[in-house]
């Protein structure tokens, strides 16, 4: 089982839309998790962490759910400017300092 | 006003050639990074250093050789090339080893060898 694994997709959703997310780890010690989203031909950037209460930004909510040992992102009004590649990315706690484990990614493309 | 700057954007090289990729980050964090990103878009750690010590160091061969000279600074040289090599390499930085210290990273360098 791979350390992080994520749906590649493509999404393919209307503005407008609502998109979910899914992305599993297989480590349980996992401690730390983000969202990070990578723009075609462009470098990660980080989009939010995820908390173990759930939490939310704008049109942008993260979910954990340890016992599962999954993470969700949910974009709300799916917006042109939304369409990127978005990386599911773990730390490790008691592993490498600073080690952070990132899923393949998930494909977004937001049509009008 | 740039925060993390890696040099050059593409390097196009042929094999067994000796090349070299700077990077450099003005955010005063103490971490740095190399990433590996392949054909397949998967992104792996490479190398980190912090305070300019070596603190990972993935199973990546020896061809790969990081050099911090001040902890603003990670230096990544590659001797003989291999066609393999082909990826876009990222440098990153963090503010500190911690775990949930997030990453910033460069614009990425594309490394094609023929």
């Amino acid at each position: 089982r791979k350390e992080v694994e994520q749906d590649p997709g493509p999404f393919n959703v209307p503005e407008g839309a609502t998109v979910a997310f899914n992305c599993t780890y297989s480590n349980s010690a996992s401690q730390s998790f983000f969202w990070y989203r990578q723009d075609c031909r462009k470098e990660p950037k980080l989009l939010m962490s995820v908390y173990s209460s759930g939490n939310e930004d704008g049109r942008f909510t993260a979910q954990l759910n340890r016992a599962s040992q999954y993470i969700s992102l949910l974009i709300r009004d799916s917006k042109l400017s939304d369409s990127a590649t978005y990386l599911c990315v773990v730390s490790l706690y008691g592993g490498s300092q600073g080690n952070l484990i990132f899923g393949k990614g998930t494909k977004l493309s937001v049509k009008p | 006003d740039t925060a993390v700057s890696q040099t050059p954007k593409y390097l196009v090289t042929q094999m067994g050639n000796d090349k070299s990729i700077k990077c450099e980050q003005n955010l005063g964090h103490d971490t740095m990074y190399w990433y590996k990103q392949d054909s397949k878009k998967f992104l792996k750690i490479m190398f980190s250093y912090n305070n300019k010590e070596l603190i990972i160091n993935e199973t990546v061969p020896n061809r790969f050789s990081p050099k911090s000279p001040d902890k603003a600074h990670l230096n990544l040289h590659i001797n003989s090339l291999e066609l393999g090599d082909s990826a876009v390499y990222f440098c990153a930085s963090s503010q500190d080893t911690g775990w949930n210290s997030p990453l910033h990273f460069g614009n990425g360098t594309r490394l094609t060898v023929t």
